[in-house]
Protein backbone atom coordinates (compact mmCIF):
# COMPACT_ATOMS: atom_id res chain seq x y z
CA UNK A 1 0.00 0.00 0.00
CA UNK A 2 1.29 3.55 -0.70
CA UNK A 3 0.21 6.29 1.72
CA UNK A 4 1.40 10.21 2.21
CA UNK A 5 1.04 12.07 5.68
CA UNK A 6 0.37 15.61 5.68
CA UNK A 7 0.78 16.17 9.76
CA UNK A 8 0.38 19.97 10.15
CA UNK A 9 -3.50 20.86 8.58
CA UNK A 10 -2.55 24.67 8.36
CA UNK A 11 1.04 26.31 8.67
CA UNK A 12 1.29 30.10 9.31
CA UNK A 13 4.12 32.05 8.37
CA UNK A 14 5.06 36.31 7.76
CA UNK A 15 6.06 37.43 4.23
CA UNK A 16 9.36 37.55 3.35
CA UNK A 17 10.37 34.72 6.03
CA UNK A 18 11.08 30.88 5.36
CA UNK A 19 8.76 28.65 5.07
CA UNK A 20 8.13 24.98 5.21
CA UNK A 21 5.19 22.03 4.36
CA UNK A 22 5.97 18.82 5.69
CA UNK A 23 5.23 15.66 3.41
CA UNK A 24 6.33 12.14 4.50
CA UNK A 25 5.29 8.80 2.47
CA UNK A 26 5.43 5.12 2.51
CA UNK A 27 5.54 3.22 -0.86
CA UNK A 28 7.01 -0.38 -1.46
CA UNK A 29 9.01 0.18 -3.83
CA UNK A 30 10.88 3.65 -5.38
CA UNK A 31 8.72 6.43 -5.01
CA UNK A 32 7.62 9.44 -7.51
CA UNK A 33 6.37 12.33 -5.54
CA UNK A 34 5.00 15.17 -6.35
CA UNK A 35 3.65 18.78 -4.77
CA UNK A 36 0.48 20.37 -6.19
CA UNK A 37 -1.26 23.95 -5.31
CA UNK A 38 -4.63 24.99 -4.78
CA UNK A 39 -6.16 27.81 -5.27
CA UNK A 40 -9.58 28.98 -4.26
CA UNK A 41 -12.22 27.78 -6.79
CA UNK A 42 -9.65 26.41 -9.06
CA UNK A 43 -8.18 22.49 -9.69
CA UNK A 44 -4.65 21.66 -8.40
CA UNK A 45 -1.23 22.73 -9.76
CA UNK A 46 1.51 20.95 -10.54
CA UNK A 47 4.24 22.50 -8.31
CA UNK A 48 7.36 20.15 -8.73
CA UNK A 49 8.18 16.54 -9.17
CA UNK A 50 11.19 13.99 -7.60
CA UNK A 51 11.28 10.84 -10.06
CA UNK A 52 14.99 10.46 -9.34
CA UNK A 53 18.43 12.09 -9.53
CA UNK A 54 19.30 15.28 -7.23
CA UNK A 55 17.34 14.82 -3.95
CA UNK A 56 16.85 18.91 -4.12
CA UNK A 57 14.15 19.40 -6.49
CA UNK A 58 13.43 23.02 -8.12
CA UNK A 59 9.91 24.03 -9.24
CA UNK A 60 7.63 26.42 -9.80
CA UNK A 61 7.06 30.11 -8.54
CA UNK A 62 10.60 29.84 -6.56
CA UNK A 63 9.51 26.54 -4.77
CA UNK A 64 11.57 23.60 -3.95
CA UNK A 65 11.79 20.31 -2.23
CA UNK A 66 13.91 18.02 -0.69
CA UNK A 67 13.82 14.35 -0.79
CA UNK A 68 15.50 12.33 2.56
CA UNK A 69 15.27 8.59 1.84
CA UNK A 70 16.17 7.54 5.18
CA UNK A 71 13.33 9.76 6.76
CA UNK A 72 10.76 9.05 3.75
CA UNK A 73 10.30 12.88 3.69
CA UNK A 74 9.60 15.18 0.72
CA UNK A 75 9.26 18.78 2.30
CA UNK A 76 8.33 22.01 0.32
CA UNK A 77 10.19 24.75 1.07
CA UNK A 78 10.01 28.22 -0.08
CA UNK A 79 13.14 30.78 1.12
CA UNK A 80 10.64 33.78 1.35
CA UNK A 81 7.29 33.48 1.25
CA UNK A 82 4.41 35.89 -0.76
CA UNK A 83 0.67 36.69 0.40
CA UNK A 84 0.09 35.22 -2.98
CA UNK A 85 1.51 31.40 -1.78
CA UNK A 86 -1.26 31.59 0.53
CA UNK A 87 -3.41 28.48 -0.78
CA UNK A 88 -3.78 24.25 0.02
CA UNK A 89 -1.26 22.75 -0.73
CA UNK A 90 -0.74 18.46 -1.47
CA UNK A 91 1.81 16.14 -1.68
CA UNK A 92 1.62 12.87 -3.79
CA UNK A 93 2.94 9.66 -4.39
CA UNK A 94 3.19 6.96 -6.87
CA UNK A 95 5.02 3.29 -6.74
CA UNK A 96 7.21 3.81 -9.26
CA UNK A 97 8.01 -0.01 -8.96
CA UNK A 98 4.70 -2.07 -8.53
CA UNK A 99 2.75 -0.67 -11.74
CA UNK A 100 0.10 0.64 -9.18
CA UNK A 101 -1.16 3.50 -11.40
CA UNK A 102 -3.23 5.25 -9.25
CA UNK A 103 -1.57 8.72 -7.71
CA UNK A 104 -2.14 9.02 -3.68
CA UNK A 105 -2.88 12.32 -2.19
CA UNK A 106 -2.00 13.84 1.23
CA UNK A 107 -5.24 16.05 3.24
CA UNK A 108 -3.96 18.83 2.43
CA UNK A 109 -1.96 21.82 4.29
CA UNK A 110 -3.46 24.96 4.25
CA UNK A 111 -0.57 28.06 3.98
CA UNK A 112 -1.57 31.37 5.62
CA UNK A 113 1.09 34.05 4.92
CA UNK A 114 0.69 37.19 6.48
CA UNK A 115 1.83 40.55 5.29
CA UNK B 1 -4.90 26.78 -24.32
CA UNK B 2 -4.26 23.60 -22.56
CA UNK B 3 -6.58 22.97 -20.14
CA UNK B 4 -9.11 20.47 -18.82
CA UNK B 5 -12.79 21.40 -18.71
CA UNK B 6 -15.67 19.80 -16.62
CA UNK B 7 -19.47 20.66 -16.53
CA UNK B 8 -21.32 21.00 -15.05
CA UNK B 9 -19.34 23.29 -12.23
CA UNK B 10 -22.15 23.49 -10.11
CA UNK B 11 -24.98 20.96 -9.33
CA UNK B 12 -28.16 20.77 -6.71
CA UNK B 13 -29.83 17.11 -7.55
CA UNK B 14 -31.76 14.78 -5.92
CA UNK B 15 -31.35 10.98 -4.85
CA UNK B 16 -31.71 8.64 -7.15
CA UNK B 17 -31.46 10.70 -10.46
CA UNK B 18 -28.68 9.77 -13.02
CA UNK B 19 -26.24 12.52 -13.79
CA UNK B 20 -23.07 12.87 -15.63
CA UNK B 21 -20.42 15.28 -14.98
CA UNK B 22 -18.23 15.68 -18.58
CA UNK B 23 -14.44 15.81 -18.73
CA UNK B 24 -12.87 16.67 -21.71
CA UNK B 25 -8.96 17.48 -22.24
CA UNK B 26 -7.23 18.93 -25.17
CA UNK B 27 -3.91 17.54 -24.86
CA UNK B 28 -4.02 14.08 -26.53
CA UNK B 29 -3.30 12.65 -23.03
CA UNK B 30 -3.47 9.15 -22.63
CA UNK B 31 -4.28 9.15 -18.88
CA UNK B 32 -7.62 10.34 -17.41
CA UNK B 33 -8.52 10.07 -13.84
CA UNK B 34 -11.03 10.81 -11.65
CA UNK B 35 -10.93 12.65 -8.49
CA UNK B 36 -13.52 13.06 -5.38
CA UNK B 37 -11.93 16.15 -2.76
CA UNK B 38 -13.40 16.24 0.64
CA UNK B 39 -12.87 17.99 4.06
CA UNK B 40 -9.72 16.73 6.03
CA UNK B 41 -9.67 13.43 3.36
CA UNK B 42 -7.60 14.70 0.39
CA UNK B 43 -7.98 13.80 -2.92
CA UNK B 44 -9.10 10.57 -3.32
CA UNK B 45 -9.28 8.87 -6.26
CA UNK B 46 -12.45 7.48 -8.17
CA UNK B 47 -11.61 5.73 -11.38
CA UNK B 48 -8.96 6.34 -13.87
CA UNK B 49 -7.77 5.31 -17.46
CA UNK B 50 -4.59 4.70 -19.35
CA UNK B 51 -5.74 4.66 -22.57
CA UNK B 52 -9.44 4.64 -25.03
CA UNK B 53 -11.43 1.39 -23.66
CA UNK B 54 -9.12 1.16 -20.67
CA UNK B 55 -10.50 1.59 -17.35
CA UNK B 56 -9.41 0.66 -13.64
CA UNK B 57 -11.00 1.31 -10.43
CA UNK B 58 -9.30 3.49 -8.16
CA UNK B 59 -9.76 3.66 -3.76
CA UNK B 60 -13.35 4.70 -4.29
CA UNK B 61 -15.41 3.58 -6.62
CA UNK B 62 -18.28 2.58 -5.37
CA UNK B 63 -21.71 4.55 -6.49
CA UNK B 64 -19.66 5.28 -9.98
CA UNK B 65 -19.34 4.41 -13.67
CA UNK B 66 -16.59 5.97 -16.18
CA UNK B 67 -16.43 5.14 -20.20
CA UNK B 68 -13.80 6.32 -22.29
CA UNK B 69 -14.70 5.78 -25.89
CA UNK B 70 -13.02 8.81 -27.40
CA UNK B 71 -9.42 9.80 -26.26
CA UNK B 72 -10.46 13.12 -25.18
CA UNK B 73 -13.40 12.78 -22.68
CA UNK B 74 -13.81 10.77 -19.36
CA UNK B 75 -17.52 11.38 -18.43
CA UNK B 76 -18.29 10.03 -14.28
CA UNK B 77 -21.69 8.64 -14.36
CA UNK B 78 -23.95 8.54 -10.90
CA UNK B 79 -26.69 6.00 -12.03
CA UNK B 80 -28.18 6.56 -8.78
CA UNK B 81 -26.66 9.22 -6.71
CA UNK B 82 -27.13 9.18 -2.89
CA UNK B 83 -26.06 12.23 -0.51
CA UNK B 84 -22.55 10.39 1.18
CA UNK B 85 -22.11 11.47 -2.92
CA UNK B 86 -21.89 15.05 -2.60
CA UNK B 87 -18.35 16.29 -2.55
CA UNK B 88 -15.95 18.46 -5.02
CA UNK B 89 -15.11 16.55 -8.08
CA UNK B 90 -12.21 16.96 -10.33
CA UNK B 91 -10.69 15.05 -13.46
CA UNK B 92 -6.71 15.13 -14.58
CA UNK B 93 -5.03 13.51 -17.53
CA UNK B 94 -1.69 13.38 -17.94
CA UNK B 95 0.97 11.54 -20.57
CA UNK B 96 1.92 8.15 -20.08
CA UNK B 97 5.39 6.84 -20.42
CA UNK B 98 6.06 3.94 -22.71
CA UNK B 99 6.54 1.73 -19.76
CA UNK B 100 3.20 2.48 -18.65
CA UNK B 101 3.92 4.02 -15.44
CA UNK B 102 3.24 7.99 -15.57
CA UNK B 103 5.80 10.21 -13.27
CA UNK B 104 3.83 12.94 -15.83
CA UNK B 105 2.75 15.50 -13.78
CA UNK B 106 -1.52 15.97 -14.03
CA UNK B 107 -3.55 18.57 -15.51
CA UNK B 108 -6.19 19.39 -13.63
CA UNK B 109 -10.02 21.00 -14.03
CA UNK B 110 -11.38 23.41 -12.02
CA UNK B 111 -13.78 20.80 -10.19
CA UNK B 112 -17.56 20.25 -10.26
CA UNK B 113 -19.34 21.18 -6.77
CA UNK B 114 -21.93 18.38 -6.78
CA UNK B 115 -24.72 18.61 -3.96
CA UNK B 116 -27.29 15.40 -3.53
CA UNK B 117 -30.09 15.84 -1.43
Amino acid sequence: AQSVAQPEDQVNVAEGNPLTVKCTYSVSGNPYLFWYVQYPNRGLQFLLKYITGDNLVKGSYGFEAEFNKSQTSFHLKKPSALVSDSALYFCAVRDGDTGRRALTFGSGTRLQVQP
Amino acid sequence: EAQVTQNPRYLITVTGKKLTVTCSQNMNHEYMSWYRQDPGLGLRQIYYSMNVEVTDKGDVPEGYKVSRKEKRNFPLILESPSPNQTSLYFCASSFVQGGGYSNQPQHFGDGTRLSIL
